[in-house]
């Protein structure tokens, strides 16, 4: 399967833990971008890669968000002293170039419970 | 704002019939809308899409209409099948930007 690919799929965590989740795009896609879903609502925009730069973070991404792409290849997304309303599903998804209008390609998403 | 928005939360039709879904864009600069099916426990996935200058294009068994003067987009399923059970999204973006905007979704729900 040559799709996004995440880990872990679910994660569960005590408040105040720091948590780290990671990204395999598809190979050729040069652009990356982490969303984040909570029940009932549309993917939410946090950031956006190209190849290593981070071009862009919501507002959505506080201090305790931090996120990389050190080679321009997976991507890693980190919560540092996780809050219950961290809890949520975080995708990922990847695209080959935004000039062709090409749709974004989802992963399946770690859900994250933070108790 | 810029904001994606749908008309029915949810929407119940019999196995074989078609089904609509629609959603109302206000970003009067978006230029490329896209509709995605979630499945639970999986992420978006990418049924069709449409560019402005287009207002209707077809796909296998869906179909998209985008009408800019009132910024609604439609999904029409033909043929709804058990399969079909999702949650489904537009989505919205514009040229230069690289946000895609997704609206609250819309539940089809299929009845055998």
């Amino acid at each position: 399967d040559t799709g996004v690919s995440q880990n872990p799929r679910h994660k569960i965590t005590k408040r105040g833990q720091n948590v780290t989740f990671r990204c395999d795009p598809i190979s050729e896609h040069n652009r990356l971008y982490w969303y984040r879903q909570t029940l009932g609502q549309g993917p939410e925009f946090l950031t956006y890669f190209q190849n290593e730069a981070q071009l862009e973070k919501s507002r959505l991404l506080s201090d305790r968000f931090s996120a990389e792409r050190p080679k321009g290849s997976f991507s890693t997304l980190e919560i540092q002293r996780t809050e219950q309303g961290d809890s949520a599903m975080y995708l990922c998804a990847s695209s080959p170039r935004q000039e062709s209008n090409s749709p974004l390609h989802f992963g399946n998403g770690t859900r994250l419970t933070v108790t | 704002g810029e904001s994606v928005g749908l008309h029915l939360p949810t929407l119940s039709v019999q196995e074989g019939d078609n089904s609509i879904i629609n959603c109302a864009y206000s970003n009067s600069a978006s230029d490329y809308f896209i509709w995605y099916k979630q499945e639970s426990g999986k992420g978006p996935q990418f049924i069709i899409d449409i560019r402005s200058n287009m207002d209707k294009r077809q796909g296998q068994r869906v179909t998209v209409l985008l009408n800019k003067t009132v910024k609604h987009l439609s999904l029409q399923i033909a043929a709804t099948q058990p399969g079909d059970s999702a949650v489904y999204f537009c989505a919205e973006r514009w040229t230069g930007g690289f946000k895609t905007i997704f609206g609250a979704g819309t539940r089809l729900f299929v009845k055998a």
